[in-house]
């Protein structure tokens, strides 16, 4: 089992680009999230879904889209970047939503410029 | 919404000394989970607490969740350079709050 994996592993935008973070788990797991992690800020969800077709908002969504039209992948979108979402994001996937634990895959580091 | 405090933001200690991080909630959890990350790595899940007063040890890692499952701890004993990172708290509401709410993290540096 390979996990959760996240691609790219670096990535570098220009204001106003747009692009794709994936995410793909083999685990069967139902709930899969994302989270972007600043320094001194924690690990803060973006959006998140509970089964395939199933996608809501965390607590910072505003610039982001995702999909989940299959168990295993849960791409993250960047409609029109900009220098606040320079991060780092982490996919995460459990069992169930039922606070479960999560397996995070290793990270997308992101500039924007 | 809700809000986990975790304290202290940062912690230097001495290779063989002990370190303690609490994870603090207003309100009561349904669970609580400790989550270790290393420099340049992701979080990686370390155990779960569910039940008031619960104890669980790890080798020199002591958890301990609070009787009113409101607060929580991390201690570890005798600490090695390995232990090096950062170690989030991660609470459960339940209900409509059905994500895991994560704190900010102590970070953990050990001088050899």
């Amino acid at each position: 089992n390979a996990g959760v994996t996240q691609t790219p592993k670096f990535q570098v935008l220009k204001t106003g680009q747009s692009m794709t973070l994936q995410c793909a788990q083999d685990m069967n797991h139902e709930y899969m999230s994302w989270y972007r992690q600043d320094p001194g800020m924690g690990l803060r969800l973006i959006h998140y879904s509970v089964g395939a077709g199933i996608t809501d908002q965390g607590e910072v969504p505003n610039g982001y889209n995702v999909s989940r039209s299959t168990t295993e992948d849960f791409p993250l979108r960047l409609l029109s970047a900009a220098p606040s979402q320079t991060s780092v994001y982490f996919c995460a996937s459990s069992i169930d939503r039922v606070g479960s634990p999560l397996h995070f895959g290793n990270g997308t580091r992101l500039t924007v410029t | 919404g809700q809000q986990v405090m975790q304290i202290p933001q940062y912690q230097h200690v001495q290779e063989g000394e002990d370190f303690t991080t609490y994870c603090n909630s207003s309100t009561t959890l349904s669970n609580i989970q400790w989550y270790k990350q290393r420099p340049g790595g992701h979080p990686v899940f370390l155990i779960q607490l569910v039940k008031s007063g619960e104890v669980k040890k790890q080798k020199r890692l002591t958890f301990q969740f609070g009787e009113a499952k409101k607060n929580s701890s991390l201690h570890i004993t005798a600490t090695q350079t390995t232990d090096v990172g950062t170690y989030f708290c991660a609470a459960y509401y339940g209900g409509s709050q059905g994500n895991l709410i994560f704190g900010k993290g102590t970070k953990l540096s050990v001088k050899p």
